[in-house]
């Protein structure tokens, strides 16, 4: 069973700040997205990551992907109030039939003035 | 551009009810169609997924079912709701894995 592990669930930070936000998975898989979600709302995708060592960045997020040590980051850098909301990672794995994906329980960032 | 709709936004129910909520998307032929709840504070949750017209795969056990009479159209039911079905429940599309999933704005199902 594919598990998706994201650290930390939350997460308070400054202003002008740096900080990542990491997701591991247990098994081997060959796409990583990234989603946001502002409270009462759905799911924004922010990024997909198609192979070992994808970099993508969008303003003051920037994602990664390392395929062998299983790990994706979202480093966000100079934090500003608006990108206060919950992140979640997911990777992609081929069902039966289908191609799914297994979510994070989801880092809630919020950004302190 | 492809857009996907979602209906309603929000349902109070009563224990025992029925349910049903609708999911349709334009704009895109054959799309893979999937239902997640959300509990509060949580993350995603797969239900159901289809990637053709009757052909529904269910992921959890429990008392919701799926159909999909037309490509672009996905009904989640239930005939008797529970307590512990109360949730955010959201509906997805894709056609490639290269592209992610696009979400639907979601139904709020309390249970009273």
């Amino acid at each position: 069973e594919l598990k998706v592990e994201q650290n930390p669930l939350f997460l308070s930070m400054q202003e002008g700040k740096n900080y990542t936000i990491y997701c591991n998975y247990s098994t081997t898989s060959d796409r990583l997205y990234w989603y946001r979600q502002d409270p009462g709302k759905s799911l924004e995708s922010l990024f997909v990551l198609l192979s070992n060592g994808a970099v993508k960045q969008e303003g003051r997020l920037m994602a990664s992907l390392d395929t062998k040590a299983r790990l994706s980051t979202l480093h966000i850098t100079a934090a500003v109030h608006d990108l206060s909301a919950t992140y979640f990672c997911a990777v992609g794995f081929a069902g039966a039939g289908s191609y799914q994906l297994t979510f994070g329980k989801g880092t809630k960032l919020s950004v302190i003035p | 551009s492809q857009t996907i709709h979602q209906w309603p936004a929000t349902l109070v129910q009563p224990v025992g009810s029925p349910l049903s909520l609708e999911c349709t998307v334009e704009g895109t032929s054959n799309p893979n169609l999937y239902w997640y709840r959300q509990a509060a504070g949580r993350g995603l949750q797969l239900l159901f997924y289809s990637v053709g017209i009757g052909q529904i795969s269910s992921e959890v056990p429990q008392n919701l079912s799926a159909s999909r009479p037309q490509d672009r159209q996905f009904i989640l039911s239930s005939k008797k709701l529970l307590l512990s079905d109360s949730g955010f429940y959201l509906c997805a599309w894709s056609v490639d894995r290269d592209q992610p999933q696009h979400f639907g704005d979601g139904t709020r199902l309390s249970i009273l």
